[in-house]
């Protein structure tokens, strides 16, 4: 199974800040990666498929690359509405896993 | 509107079966793949489970596979997740999810609110 290892698990930052989370797999993903956005007590959101690809309907702060094993999304200036946990979703092999999330909270 | 709806949770004994259902609405139905997620309280998120359009194809986590089974009614545009021999580490809020319209590579575009399961 590919392994997805998120990093920071948590991170504390201010509203206007630029953050950046990674993503490394255990093996390489061909683009096949998607980013989820998940607020307590709701069901996960897309953000990003194909790596890189904007889901409609999502701000421009959020951005993401990568290719092979190593992936990042960047929120360019944080929002109010984006403190959440993030997650990416290897969708090259099954079974299809999920990083273990990383925890955007208010400095 | 696009939806999915699940339902079907509740508290068990260790060993004992639960059946939860994914009634999907405000798309094509009979031509997406519906996956399983779930989440243990206050953990992340674990993939478990898929069936394709046709109900042909079909895959399992591990931690699953050989216990939970999955079908599918497109009559009735609902899919199932039989849970047999339930642990209380499936305690967990059971959420479908519908692959993203343009492939199933891109992920899952529409997810329902979940439903709770608790064994103990």
């Amino acid at each position: 199974d590919i392994q997805l290892t998120q990093s920071p698990s948590f991170l504390s930052a201010s509203v206007g800040d630029r953050v950046t989370i990674t993503c490394r797999a255990s093996q390489g993903l061909s683009i096949y990666l998607a980013w989820y956005q998940q607020k307590p007590g709701k069901a996960p959101t897309l953000l990003i498929y194909s790596a890189s690809t904007l889901q409609t309907g999502v701000p421009s702060r959020f951005s993401a690359s990568g290719s092979g094993t190593d992936y990042t999304l960047t929120i360019s200036s944080l929002q109010p509405d984006d403190f959440a946990t993030y997650y990416c979703q290897q969708l090259n092999t099954y079974p299809l896993t999920f990083g273990g999330g990383t925890k955007v909270e208010i400095k | 509107q696009v939806q999915l709806v699940e339902s079907g949770g509740g508290v068990v004994q260790p060993g004992a079966s639960l059946k939860l259902s994914c009634a999907a609405s405000g798309f094509t139905f009979t031509t997406f793949t519906i996956y399983w997620v779930r989440q243990a309280p206050g953990k992340g998120l674990e993939w478990l489970t898929f069936i394709s359009h046709d109900g042909r194809n079909k895959y399992f986590a591990d931690s699953v596979k050989g216990r939970f089974t999955i079908s599918r009614d497109n009559s009735k545009a609902t899919v199932f997740l039989q849970m047999d021999g339930l642990r209380p580490d499936d305690t967990a809020l059971y959420y479908c999810a519908r692959t993203h319209y343009a492939s199933p590579r891109y992920g899952m575009d529409v997810w329902g609110q979940g439903t709770m399961v608790t064994v103990s």
